[in-house]
């Protein structure tokens, strides 16, 4: 069965560095998000992309945060300027089209020191 | 915007047990419910969805059904096994693509 898939599983970066969060999703899917947990708390949405710009995004997708799909299959997260305080999982998701499932990827623990 | 509460935040049950979850949205456009189930560590795996023209959703040992009117709906777990053992998390969506919004997860302990 066809999954989403993320890398790296877990990133350690200092405050002030750039990261980039890398994900593909399934091959047919249309539909792409970014969501992040905090240890212990909810899943909270990030940011939307279809059609190669953003759809929607939320009020924690400020100007430090980026995404891009430079390719066919990747789609990715950028965060240029890292905070002790984005430190969580991430989470890259996918569905096919209007009203389907959404898949998500395994995640990326972010720990930033 | 959505918001969805969920309770309780945690839950034990003895094995062979029924849990029931709940959870209520604010945001009457919604139309969408998926149960995620998350490991420890793990990806949010969908394990039951319902859409807001059906009532009531079936699947083995889990259910979920939906009150429109009062804007809740709730995971039903039958005959509780130890691998059931998980954070759940209900969530709500507005037609279309937009994001799924979630409530805060409920920690189901089943013990043996």
């Amino acid at each position: 069965e066809p999954e989403v898939t993320q890398t790296p599983s877990h990133q350690v970066t200092q405050m002030g560095q750039e990261v980039i969060l890398r994900c593909v999703p399934i091959s047919n899917h249309l539909y792409f998000y970014w969501y992040r947990q905090i240890l212990g708390q909810k899943v909270e949405f990030l940011v939307s992309f279809y059609n190669n710009e953003i759809s929607e995004k939320s009020e924690i997708f400020d100007d430090q945060f980026s995404v891009e799909r430079p390719d066919g299959s990747n789609f990715t997260l950028k965060i240029r300027s890292t905070k002790l305080e984005d430190s969580a999982m991430y989470f890259c998701a996918s569905n096919a089209g209007v009203g389907y499932e959404q898949y998500f990827g395994p995640g990326t623990r972010l720990t930033v020191t | 915007g959505e918001n969805v509460e969920q309770h309780p935040s945690t839950l034990s049950v003895q094995e062979g047990d029924s849990a029931v979850i709940k959870c209520t949205y604010s945001d009457s456009a919604s139309n969408y419910f998926p149960w995620y189930k998350q490991e420890l560590g793990k990806r949010p795996q969908l394990i039951i969805d319902i859409r807001s023209n059906v009532g009531e959703k079936k699947d083995q040992r889990i259910a979920v059904t939906l009150n429109k009117t009062a804007k809740h709906f709730s995971l039903h777990i039958t005959e509780t096994q130890p691998e059931d053992s998980a954070v759940y998390f209900c969530a709500a969506r507005v037609a279309g693509n937009t994001p799924l919004v979630f409530g805060k997860g409920t920690r189901l302990s089943v013990i043996a």
